[in-house]
Formats: structure tokens, sequence, C-alpha cells
């Protein structure tokens, strides 16, 4: 079991749907990231939150949005997705410096 | 094996031997690393860190060693077990920017 939990384990969408990806961790991290990561891949980074506010965003669409709730909760809202965005949706968390935890993420399919 | 196109570069070892991972890594300026083993289905896990004013560090039946005139670090895996078997990521970050993902290598164990 890993300390960063993430749900749900599978998602299937539409792409006119809108959906949200949870993420949850009670390490007392106070940076928490979300990347995606495509088959035979390494993952990329997509958004960084430190304290609670978004600090690095890649350039990602603004059909992903992210949502930082409390220091515990990560969220990355989704709508009007592309079946290229399909892909597997990993959050880590970590201090401000050193190794970050990775959740089991979550596995994204778009028709 | 050598990385060509989609492929990931894959390392196959007999049971019982020892396994070396090699890692080349980009920004001379990095002073930390750490190695993640990604198995099927789930997401990364930390296997062990280094910082750039070490070339050496140990963990259980792990070994990670820096060359930072060359930007190298490897991975040495002892008495290599099926468990083994997965998807190793060596990453690289300087102070708090992100971590920065290699490409990763597939450690095959064969019984």
């Amino acid at each position: 079991d890993t300390e960063v939990t993430q749900t749900p384990k599978h998602l299937v969408m539409g792409m006119t749907n809108k959906k949200s990806l949870k993420c949850e961790q009670h390490m007392g991290h106070r940076a928490m990231y979300w990347y995606k990561q495509k088959a035979k891949k390494p993952p990329e980074l997509m958004f960084v939150y430190s304290y609670e506010k978004l600090s690095i965003n890649e350039s990602v669409p603004s059909r992903f949005s992210p949502e930082c709730p409390n220091s515990s909760l990560l969220n990355l809202h989704l709508h009007a997705l592309q079946p290229e965005d399909s892909a597997l949706y990993l959050c880590a968390s970590s201090q401000e410096t050193g190794k970050q935890h990775f959740g089991d993420g979550t596995r994204l399919s778009i028709l | 094996g050598e990385s060509v196109g989609l492929h990931l570069p894959t390392l196959s070892v007999q049971e019982g031997d020892n396994s070396i991972i090699n890692c080349a890594y980009s920004n001379s300026a990095s002073d930390y690393f750490i190695w993640y083993k990604q198995e099927s289905g789930k997401g990364p896990q930390f296997i062990i860190d280094i910082r750039s004013n070490m070339d050496k560090r140990q963990g259980q039946r792990v070994t990670v060693l820096l060359n930072k005139t060359v930007k190298h670090l490897s991975l040495q895996i002892a008495a290599t077990q099926p468990g083994d078997s997965a998807v190793y990521f060596c990453a690289e970050k300087k102070g708090n920017t992100p971590l920065v993902f290699g490409k990763g290598t597939r450690l095959s164990v064969i019984a």
C-alpha cells in the first residue's frame, strides 16, 4: 500500500464528460504534484502545488484544471478531453526538498 | 540493451546474479538523485537516493553510485530476485526544482 491514495483507479470517459481525479496524503507534505505517464515513458510533470498554491504549470492545456482544497488533498478536474489524453495520471507529494512519494495512479481512457 | 524508438532499454539477468542499471543525467548542477522502481499497474516506488556530496550509498541489497565527472548514476542490485522485475527510473533535481526523470530501463529476471 502507498501513502498517497488516488481515486478512482480506472476511469473511462467520453470527450464531452466532466470528471475529477482525487489524491490524498496524510504525511504532512506541503508539496503535491500531478504527472502524466504514457506507456513505456517516464512520468511527465503537469502541475506543482506548494503550500496549497499553484507554483508550476508545465504549459498544460486548460482542459486540465488542478485544485488543492487543503494541505492533504489534490484534485485534477477534467473537461472536454481528447483521445491523446488517455494515460496513467500520477499524484505525488514531498517535503519542500527530497524524495517524492507516488500514488498508484488513475488509468484514464478517453473514448 | 539500447533504446530505439518506443522501446525501453531492457536488461535481462539470471536470478541470483547482480544487476547494474545505468543512467546518464543531464544537468551538471543537479544536487539530488533518486532511483524509482515501477511495477506494472503501480506508481513509482522509492528505492534509494543520493546527494551530490556523496559518491556511493548503500541500502538493503541496493547500491547507488554517482560519478559527477561524467554525469553518470548507477543502481546495483545484489542477488537479483524475480520480484525485482520492473522498470527502473533515475531522476535528478537541483534545489527546490522538480524532479526530472530519465527514460527508464526494464529489468527482466530469468528464473
